[in-house]
């Protein structure tokens, strides 16, 4: 089964842009990933799919700060012009053999 | 718009089993597959189980043999059966399909 890495935590400033990063194991490189946002006491919220390729497809009300790319077994959430509201936990997921696999999570300060 | 709605958390002791419900609006919990995910106080993302549009169903090891997941087609509503409650279970738990999630339900397992 893959394995989803990311980071512990990230910062960046207020009105700056930061890249998340959620790595795939070796071998599944070519898998698709979803990327959720969790505020802080509140309930996940689905933020994109993002393919192999660095196509991505959002879900409603998304901003459009939100964007994905890919790079290999690399697939990235880059968040522009930060608000104080994307201070979160970032959480990176995929499916393998009808098992639903999550990373660790990404807790974004935003300063 | 889509909307779901867990309930039948609560207190138990370990041993003890427990009910949850999801009950969906916006879309039709059976034409697509339907998972439970939980977060552990201070945790990540914890995949549960899944019950798929035709009615195939998948578990976790850590809950199998113990949880059952369900859906009432009539009620638009999506179950999980919790027997043989541990500690470990402790947890929030999340009613989700593939782009939307409910707000949770606390399970606690004490004595």
């Amino acid at each position: 089964q893959p394995v989803l890495t990311q980071s512990s935590s990230a910062s960046a400033s207020l009105g700056s842009s930061v890249k998340l990063t959620c790595t795939l194991s070796s071998g599944h490189s070519g898998y698709i990933i979803a990327w959720h946002q969790q505020q802080p006491g509140k309930a996940p919220r689905y933020l994109m799919n993002l393919e192999g390729s660095g196509n991505y497809n959002k879900g409603s009300g998304v901003p459009d700060r939100f964007s994905g790319s890919s790079s290999g077994a690399d697939r990235y959430l880059t968040i522009s012009n930060l608000q104080s509201e994307d201070e979160a936990d970032y959480y990176c997921e995929t499916w393998d053999r009808n098992t639903r696999l999550f990373g660790g999570g990404t807790k974004l300060t935003v300063l | 718009e889509v909307q779901l709605v867990e309930s039948g958390g609560g207190s138990v002791q370990p041993g003890g089993s427990l009910r949850l419900s999801c009950a969906a609006s916006g879309f039709t919990v059976s034409s697509t597959y339907m998972s439970w995910v939980r977060q552990a106080p201070g945790k990540g993302l914890e995949w549960v189980s899944v019950i798929y549009s035709g009615g195939s169903t998948y578990y976790a090891d850590s809950v199998k043999g113990r949880f059952t997941i369900s859906r009432d087609n009539s009620k638009n509503t999506v179950y999980l059966q919790m027997n043989s409650l541990r500690t470990e279970d402790t947890a929030v738990y999340y009613c989700a399909s593939d782009i939307s999630w409910g707000q949770g339900t606390l399970v606690t397992v004490s004595s």
